[in-house]
């Protein structure tokens, strides 16, 4: 156990839809990024917030959105859902923005199937 | 731009056989950050190893090695007598850090089947 939990564990839902998806980062750690994995494109980086900034972006949709509240957990909020963005998507955690580049602990996942 | 490539698609070995898996890296910076991690068919991805760039010593942990070079920008990774247990897919992974934006470019990953 990582001690970095996703909630929900599966979410099925239409196109076009909404969905919010729950981060809690482990104790301490200030750094949370989300990684999208399909079978098409691997493991991809989508963003990092820092102590409740966003830090870097990576391939993340315009229809994606995430926040880090004060509390250090994040939210990632997928919406305009459309089939190809059925994946598994990963929340993982470090001990914040240091001066180099720490481990991630990575969360269960969350499976999102958008039908 | 960074780039990890993992030319092994899949690999099988008997167990107590070594099995070793190949992770090449790009990156334009000096200093960087180099990580394997394990994803069981349970499906988390589990922190395996940090290695640094001007630490070029390879590591050994239990059954696990690792061989840093940077002559030819590999990482491999060596599991000396598999077992059952090591079955999964292994990601290598690289970070060029810079201004507290720490993400992960991994590979398309690697896996492993140990057959009894």
């Amino acid at each position: 156990d990582s001690g970095v939990t996703q909630t929900p564990k599966h979410l099925i839902t239409a196109t076009g839809q909404r969905v919010t998806l729950r981060c809690s980062p482990r104790s301490g750690d200030l750094s949370v990024y989300w990684y999208q994995q399909s079978l098409d494109q691997g493991l991809q980086f989508l963003i990092q917030y820092y102590n409740g900034e966003e830090r870097a972006k990576g391939n993340i949709l315009e229809r994606f959105s995430a926040q880090q509240f004060p509390d250090l957990h994040s939210e990632l909020n997928l919406s305009s859902l459309e089939l190809g963005d059925s994946a598994l998507y990963f929340c993982a955690s470090s001990i914040g923005a240091g001066e180099a580049p720490e481990e991630q602990y990575f969360g269960p996942g969350t499976r999102l199937t958008v039908t | 731009a960074q780039k990890v490539t993992q030319a092994q698609t899949e690999i099988s070995v008997v167990e107590k056989e070594d099995v070793t898996l190949d992770c090449v890296y790009e990156t334009r910076d000096t200093t960087y950050y180099l990580f394997w991690y394990k994803q069981p068919p349970s499906g988390e991805l589990v922190f395996l190893i940090r290695r640094n760039s001007f630490d070029e010593q390879n590591e050994i942990s239990g059954r696990y090695s690792w061989n840093f070079q940077k002559s030819t920008s590999s990482f491999n990774f060596t599991i000396t007598a598999s077992q059952v247990v090591d079955s999964a897919v292994y990601f290598c992974a690289l970070s060029e850090g810079g201004a507290g934006s720490y993400q992960l470019t991994f590979g398309k990953g690697t896996k492993l089947s140990v057959i009894p």
